[in-house]
């Protein structure tokens, strides 16, 4: 079946230590996002990309970086830079920039 | 900046009732719009969308309505179900400018026996 995936769903990180969040597509689609998720509040979009090894800041980029060398991977590198990392972060893919988003399941960073 | 403004109330409404989800947008721009659900600990899963060319589109049991004089987007749920129980978000964007999606902070519905 076409999707997204995300891996870890789960993850523990210590203060200081860089983590990378998976996400593979096998739905064809050209752009990618990763969005960060804080209780009672709508997503945050960190970044984006609209094709390979292309990408874009989104609104809450500081403390994170990605790599797109690929059509269907979009990893999401959470760094020791980010001062508040506990969250839920989804990715997402479209078609185009316009189309609507199919999501991942979500992967929940905790940072001890 | 622009926003689409949803605070997270919880309603609650009883199974077999109708729903009806509520966001307000500020982005007069804005030509399309979407609602997503999202299941605890998944993610959001597309609803339904509608353009602003229209003032409503029904799928199934679900009907969108936009009012584009006071930017106002609704979500109407017919003979809610315990399954549909999730937090509601509506998501704008305008199309013109290719510009991203921005979403409400979503509406909880919990549906009671």
């Amino acid at each position: 079946d076409g999707g997204i995936t995300q891996s870890p769903k789960y993850l523990f990180r210590k203060e200081g230590q860089n983590v990378t969040l998976s996400c593979e597509q096998n739905l064809n689609h050209d752009a990618m996002y990763w969005y960060r998720q804080d209780p009672g509040q709508g997503l945050r979009l960190i970044y984006y990309s609209q094709i390979v090894n292309d990408f874009q800041k989104g609104d809450i980029a500081e403390g994170y970086s990605v790599s797109r060398e690929k059509k269907e991977s979009f990893p999401l590198t959470v760094t020791s830079a980010q001062k508040n990392p506990t969250a839920f972060y989804l990715c997402a893919s479209s078609r185009g920039l316009t189309g609507e988003l199919f999501f991942g399941e979500g992967s929940r960073l905790t940072v001890l | 900046g622009e926003s689409v403004g949803l605070h997270l109330p919880t309603l609650s409404v009883q199974e077999g009732d109708n729903s009806i989800i509520n966001c307000a947008y500020s982005n007069s721009a804005s030509d399309y719009f979407i609602w997503y659900k999202q299941e605890s600990g998944k993610g959001p899963q597309f609803i339904i969308d509608i353009r602003s060319n229209m003032d409503k589109r029904q799928g199934q049991r679900v009907t969108v309505l936009l009012n584009k004089t006071v930017k106002h987007l609704s979500l109407q749920i017919a003979a809610t179900q315990p399954g549909d129980s999730a937090v509601y978000f509506c998501a704008e964007r305008d199309t013109g400018t290719a510009s991203k999606l921005t979403f409400g902070t979503g509406t909880r519905l919990q549906v009671t026996l």
